[in-house]
């Protein structure tokens, strides 16, 4: 089944900077999606895309489909502290798994 | 705004207890989802579901179970709690979007079992 590399595993960045983060996977997708997830609580979409070559934004967040579609990447800009937390990248899984998640990269903002 | 709430959000069960988890989401969604996410594993499918009354396993359904009455609540059933269940459990609602369903998670359950 598809299997989704995600990295970095995790990142310590001074607040204000830019994050990359990306996610790779063995097959082709039609969809990537994008959460977040703060301690403690379930995770939140943060940006769907459905077209290969899309780069959509959702505030200082901008999420890209590659156009391989084998790969996807989460951008931050000017990085804050509420910003800490774990990102997963989800992707169209098969057979009894309608969705694939990587492993998440643990972001953490130093102040 | 979608909205997926679960009944409890910490829990602490002795072994051997049924127990039960419910999720209600508001935004009319067909399929519903419940994980478990252990530190280092990631989130694991335990059971989906389509339609009312409908389930469907996924990669680790043993030692629980489902029930899809409503379309708005998907219960999770944990007939006989054992320790090895202590986790964090988010229950999912979603929609198919291409080949893939957009899914939104509620807050999630911390389930302790002693």
């Amino acid at each position: 089944g598809q299997q989704l590399n995600q990295s970095p595993q995790s990142m310590f960045i001074q607040e204000g900077e830019d994050v990359s983060m990306n996610c790779t996977s063995s097959s082709i997708f039609n969809t990537w999606l994008w959460y977040k997830q703060d301690p403690g609580e379930g995770p939140v979409l943060l940006i769907a895309l459905y077209k290969a070559g899309e780069l959509t934004s959702n505030g200082r967040l901008t999420a890209q489909f590659g156009i391989t579609r084998k790969d996807s990447f989460l951008n931050i800009s000017a990085s804050i502290p509420s910003d800490v937390g774990i990102y997963f990248c989800a992707g169209p899984g098969s057979g009894n798994t309608p969705l694939v998640f990587g492993k998440g990269t643990r972001l953490s903002v130093i102040a | 705004d979608v909205k997926v709430t679960q009944s409890s959000r910490y829990l602490v069960k002795r072994t051997g207890e049924k127990v039960f988890l419910e999720c209600v989401q508001d935004m009319d969604h067909e399929n519903m989802f419940w994980y478990r996410q252990d530190p280092g594993l990631g989130l694991r499918l335990i059971y989906f579901s389509y339609d009312v009354k409908m389930k469907e396993k996924g990669d680790i359904p043993e030692g629980y179970s489902v029930s899809r009455e409503k379309k708005e609540r998907f219960s999770l059933i944990l007939e006989s709690a054992s320790t090895n269940q202590t986790s964090m459990y988010l229950c999912a609602s979603g929609y198919l979007a291409g080949v893939a369903d957009t899914q939104y998670f509620g807050p999630g359950t911390r389930l302790t079992v002693l």
